[in-house]
């Protein structure tokens, strides 16, 4: 069973671009978590989608948002990069079992997010 | 606001030695706990999950455990190997989908 992907694996940007990332969940998998992961602060959960609707969502400013589409496929987005948005930004999937609880939560590999 | 506490922040030992790995939390309130390894520039390796109405849960050589009214968890590895060598994370979930990391434990075990 292939695991959670995420591309790209590496961006670099300059400051007030915007970027896209993107997460394919592993098959069976409805739900996305984003993670954000510094040295500073460590690992702070951004938002999960479910069922293409946003579900939960973390400490994070207006310029991260995300979606969900109809496969389980997941992107986010920030707005007007800031040198503070340099992070390894993770993706996880896990399944949705009966009453809304998620199983084990599966991370995939990251993408390194430079902004210069 | 859930904090995840994890002690120690580095380890180092020799190969063979058993180690544990400390986890506290603030809030007794959670649904379950994880531990994960993560090894440099990687993504994060599920290692166990303990639902909130367990005590512990083992997989092979590690083995952690849950005192959910003390806010505790350890992580017990038997055995350590050199592969071992990674950063140790400690996550609570309190929604049913929001994890809460503790900073890690850096392990070095050394041949």
């Amino acid at each position: 069973k292939a695991g959670v992907t995420q591309t790209p694996r590496y961006l670099i940007k300059t400051r007030g671009q915007q970027v896209t990332l993107s997460c394919s969940p592993i098959s069976g998998h409805r739900s996305v978590s984003w993670y954000q992961q510094t040295p500073g602060q460590g690992l702070q959960f951004l938002f999960e989608y479910f069922s293409e609707t946003q579900r939960n969502k973390g400490n994070f400013p207006g310029r991260f948002s995300g979606r969900q589409f109809s496969n389980s496929r997941s992107e986010m987005n920030v707005s007007t990069l800031e040198l503070g948005d340099s992070a390894l930004y993770l993706c996880a999937s896990s399944r949705v079992l009966s009453g809304g609880a998620r199983d084990t939560q599966y991370f995939g590999p990251g993408t390194r997010l430079t902004v210069l | 606001k859930q904090e995840v506490t994890q002690i120690p922040a580095a380890l180092s030992v020799p190969e063979g030695e058993n180690l544990v790995l400390n986890c506290s939390f603030t809030d007794s309130a959670i649904y379950n706990l994880q531990w994960f390894r993560q090894d440099p520039g990687k993504g994060l390796t599920s290692l166990l999950l303990i639902q909130s109405s367990q005590r512990e849960q083992t997989s092979g050589r590690l083995n952690a455990s849950l005192d959910k009214s003390s806010g505790r968890s350890t992580l017990y590895i038997a055995a350590s190997q050199p592969g071992d060598s990674a950063t140790y994370l400690c996550a609570v979930a309190e929604g049913y989908s929001t994890l809460t990391f503790g900073k890690g434990t850096m392990l070095l075990v050394s041949p």
